[in-house]
């Protein structure tokens, strides 16, 4: 099984700050790489499929890079709606796991 | 709309069994995979299950297999998952997932959810 694991667990961050949240795989992936985020009580959103591609309606501030086994999602300039928990998950082969988890903070 | 709507959860005794449903409008269900993603009380989220559009293909989590079993009916719009031998460890809120990104390509993703459903373990 291919492992996913979310770099930090925990940011605390503040409005108009650039963040970067590294996953990176036990094993290569190739682009076949998710970012969601969820905010409380909700259920997740998608972010970006195949580890850059932007969903649609997704702000542009959001950007995802990598392939292989490192990725990065980054925020470019963090808004209030932006603080929540973000997820990686990797959609190369089953099981389909997600990483741990970054929770972002306010600062 | 787009909708994923989830029903049948609830408070069930260890051993015991519930079957959840996801009712489907908005968009061709029968065209798409579909998934079942649980996430416990103050955990991340857990990959359970997946089905393909015609049930060709199913994989389970291997904590939940040879326990649960997903179906679909694509006449109903339908998505289910039947959960027997339940244990305290299985309760979550269970969420239900569509991946219509990997229709247009080779990539995947979970892009439609629903707003999920509780499962409670306890005697």
């Amino acid at each position: 099984d291919i492992q996913l694991t979310q770099s930090p667990s925990f940011l605390s961050a503040s409005v108009g700050d650039r963040v970067t949240i590294t996953c990176r795989a036990s094993q290569g992936i190739s682009s076949y790489l998710a970012w969601y985020q969820q905010k409380p009580g909700k259920a997740p959103k998608l972010l970006i499929y195949a580890a850059s591609t932007l969903q649609s309606g997704v702000p542009s501030r959001f950007s995802g890079s990598g392939s292989g086994t490192e990725f990065t999602l980054t925020i470019s300039s963090l808004q209030p709606e932006d603080f929540a928990t973000y997820y990686c998950q990797q959609l190369n082969s089953y099981p389909r796991n997600f990483g741990q988890g970054t929770r972002l903070e306010i600062k | 709309e787009v909708q994923l709507v989830e029903s049948g959860g609830g408070l069930v005794k260890p051993g015991g069994s519930l079957r959840l449903s996801c009712a489907a409008s908005g968009f061709t269900f029968s065209s798409y995979s579909m998934n079942w993603v649980r996430q416990a009380p103050g955990k991340g989220l857990e990959w359970v299950s997946s089905i393909s559009s015609s049930s060709s293909y199913i994989y389970y989590a291997d904590s939940v297999k040879g326990r649960f079993t997903i179906s679909r009916d694509n006449a109903k719009n339908s998505l289910y998952l039947q959960m027997n031998s339940l244990r305290a460890e299985d309760t979550a809120v269970y969420y239900c997932a569509s991946d219509t990104i990997a229709a247009a390509g080779p990539w995947g993703a979970f892009d439609i959810w629903g707003q999920g459903t509780m499962v409670t373990v306890s005697s």
